[in-house]
């Protein structure tokens, strides 16, 4: 199975401030991979899917990009309600694999 | 409003057996491929099975294949996981997927249903 890292595992950040994870695949996946956000006692919600495309309703300030092995979830000013742990997902073959995520707190 | 909504979960011994049901509404049900994925209490996501909109297609994660069965009736809108020889490993919250379609993604979630796994 493919294998997903993040980095990092957590960050602090402030109201505004500019933020960006990072996945890495073990293994070329083309540009077959996704963003969730999940917030404590709530079910993952997709951000991005393909590398780059936003999901419908997901606000602008959240973009993706990258393909191969690297890839950048960027949020362009952290609001409150972005305060969550992101997960990535590869979609390139099965099993679908997640990242283990990286928590975004308040600084 | 797509809906999912799970169901089933318990507490159950090693070695035991469960069925998880996951009523769906607010989309034509048979027209898409649904997921079950998980997440061990703190713990990341694991993606567990699939089945495609005809039940012709199934896959399973290695951790669960030969142990666990996803199955749908679409007559009912509804998907289910049979799980059989429990281990405490497999004690985590259960999620129902929907499959976006275009892609493999997963764009609507239930909230989850718990097994715990526990003597």
């Amino acid at each position: 199975a493919i294998q997903m890292t993040q980095s990092p595992s957590s960050l602090s950040a402030s109201v505004g401030d500019r933020v960006t994870i990072t996945c890495r695949a073990s293994q070329g996946i083309r540009n077959d991979l996704g963003w969730y956000q999940q917030k404590p006692g709530k079910p993952p919600k997709l951000l991005i899917y393909g590398s780059s495309n936003l999901q419908s309703g997901v606000p602008s300030r959240f973009s993706g990009s990258g393909s191969d092995t690297d890839f950048t979830l960027t949020i362009s000013s952290l609001q409150p309600e972005d305060f969550a742990t992101y997960f990535c997902l590869q979609d390139y073959n099965y099993p679908p694999t997640f990242g283990p995520g990286t928590k975004v707190d308040i600084k | 409003e797509v809906q999912l909504v799970e169901s089933g979960g318990v507490v159950v011994q090693p070695g035991g057996s469960l069925r998880l049901s996951c009523a769906a509404s607010g989309f034509t049900f048979d027209d898409y491929t649904m997921h079950w994925v998980r997440q061990a209490p703190g713990k990341g996501l694991e993606w567990v099975s699939l089945i495609s909109w005809d039940s012709d297609t199934t896959y399973y994660g290695d951790s669960v294949k030969g142990r666990f069965t996803i199955s749908r009736d679409n007559s009912k809108n509804s998907l289910y996981l049979q799980m059989n020889s429990l281990r405490t490993e497999d004690t985590a919250l259960y999620y129902c997927a929907k499959d976006m379609a275009t892609s493999g993604y997963f764009d609507y979630w239930g909230q989850g249903t718990l097994v715990t796994v526990s003597s």
